[in-house]
């Protein structure tokens, strides 16, 4: 079975600083996807970025980007320009492509974004 | 970006008694249909799988008959918490998978059930 592991429970950085939260995953499988999903306090889980394992260029989203590091299994997410807005927990998913495509989340990051 | 909606987003009910949340993809077609229970500072615990006109299928150690899921249409599933007690307390999220891009999950913004 696939596990997520995020070994960092708690994060602080300032505004307008850059942060990146780590994640690591296990897997036998060698094609799936691979999800950062931000849930801020509202509780509403929002999708931030998401990978796929057959591409090698690690993806972007204006200011969240990854560092895809497939032979580690490793699956960082790098905020830039952090913002007030951006605090929130982030969970980084697993997704195998085969069955019924559940997500795995890992145990969660809080990030907290300091004025 | 596509919109799932859960009804209620919070209910108060005694032990004893049943509550159904609703889970509806808005803008899209949802073959398949996820619940999730959360407890606090913890991350999210995948409960069943829903799918369209068939039988949903449970994960190891979730009460099917705790927990009646059904997914009539392809845009709604309903979960429903049978003879709810305060164990049954938590967070229970949904989510919906777009038929059209199959591999992203849309979430709903969850329902928080407190069973006095």
């Amino acid at each position: 079975a696939q596990t997520v592991t995020q070994s960092q429970p708690e994060m602080s950085v300032q505004e307008a600083e850059t942060v990146t939260l780590s994640c690591t995953y296990d897997t036998s499988e060698n094609n799936y996807y691979l999800f950062w999903y931000k849930q801020p306090p509202s509780r509403q889980m929002i999708l931030v970025i998401r990978q796929e394992a057959y591409k090698q260029q690690n993806a972007t989203e204006n200011r969240f980007s990854v560092n895809f590091q497939k032979a580690a299994k490793s699956f960082s997410l790098k905020i830039s320009d952090s913002q007030l807005g951006d605090t929130a927990m982030y969970f980084c998913a697993f997704m195998s492509i085969q069955g019924a495509q559940k997500l795995v989340f890992g145990q969660g990051t809080r990030l907290t974004i300091n004025p | 970006g596509a919109v799932v909606s859960q009804h209620p987003s919070r209910v108060i009910c005694k032990s004893g008694t049943s509550v159904k949340i609703e889970c509806r993809s808005l803008d899209f077609q949802a073959t398949t249909m996820f619940w999730y229970r959360q407890f606090p500072k913890q991350s999210l615990m995948l409960m069943a799988t829903s799918n369209e006109g068939s039988k949903a299928t449970y994960e190891q150690g979730v009460e099917k008959d705790k927990f009646l899921i059904n997914h009539a249409s392809l845009t709604l599933s309903t979960l429903t918490v049978t003879s709810a007690h305060p164990e049954d307390s938590s967070f229970y999220i949904c989510s919906a998978q777009d038929r059209g891009a199959k591999n992203i999950q849309y979430f709903g913004a969850g329902t928080r059930l407190s069973v006095l």
